[in-house]
């Protein structure tokens, strides 16, 4: 099966940097994705990374080490509509289904 | 483009009851899956499909059933509801033969209370 970890909550201001770490253990890894979810609301995709690096999409941007077994979101500029939790999922080799973390709720504060 | 929709929004069952949830996406995906989310565990697969008429299970799939009898549609059906299945229904779809299956598009969810 797989695990994932991340944190549970973070707080942080208006204008600050946060970095949401997901650690995962699975066999047959692929790839790593990144999904936000409002209060009451539908998961949304973010991002998704299968190869070591950084992908940028506009304040956000995501990580991947494949040989560490580790991923992060880092979210910039935040913003009060950041306010969210964040789900990271994993994927294994031909099997068409994510395992998602139990997601980090981000506070933004004015 | 609607994407995806789930019927109903909102649900209360006694415990033994039945009901089946629909699901239904106009993105042509050929994935779709049941999720259910409770309070602190995330989102958990309950069963999924890789195309028309197939069905395969998730993580936690006791108690319910799944039909794909169109590729459009999910059905997700609870055959006697069970106090522990109170929670967050969500489904999802991804890949139209060219998108990647890990960007997966979420319905609004259903909000089942069995009492």
């Amino acid at each position: 099966g797989q695990s994932l970890e991340q944190p549970s909550e973070v707080t942080a201001v208006e204008g600050a940097i946060v970095q949401i770490n997901c650690t995962y253990q699975t066999s047959g890894f692929y790839g790593l994705s990144w999904y936000q979810q409002h209060d009451g609301g539908a998961p949304t995709f973010l991002s998704y990374n299968a190869l070591d690096g950084l992908e940028e999409t506009g304040r956000f941007s995501s990580f991947l080490s494949r040989s560490d077994s580790y991923g992060y979101l880092l979210l910039q500029e935040l913003q009060m509509k950041d306010s969210a939790s964040y789900f990271c999922a994993v994927s294994t080799r031909n099997d068409y289904k994510l395992s998602f973390g139990a997601g980090t709720t981000v506070t933004v504060r004015a | 483009n609607a994407g995806v929709t789930q019927t109903p929004k909102f649900r209360v069952l006694k415990t033994g009851q039945s009901m089946t949830l629909l699901c239904a996406q106009d993105m042509n995906h050929e994935y779709m899956y049941w999720y259910r989310q409770d309070p602190g565990m995330g989102l958990r697969l309950i069963h999924y499909s890789v195309g028309e008429g197939t069905t395969a299970k998730g993580e936690v799939p006791d108690g319910y059933n799944v039909s794909r009898l169109k590729k459009q549609n999910f059905l997700l059906g609870l055959e006697s509801a069970a106090p522990s299945q109170t929670s967050v229904y969500f489904c999802a779809s991804s890949y139209d033969g060219q998108s990647s299956y890990n960007e997966q598009f979420f319905g609004p969810g259903t909000r089942l209370t069995v009492l």
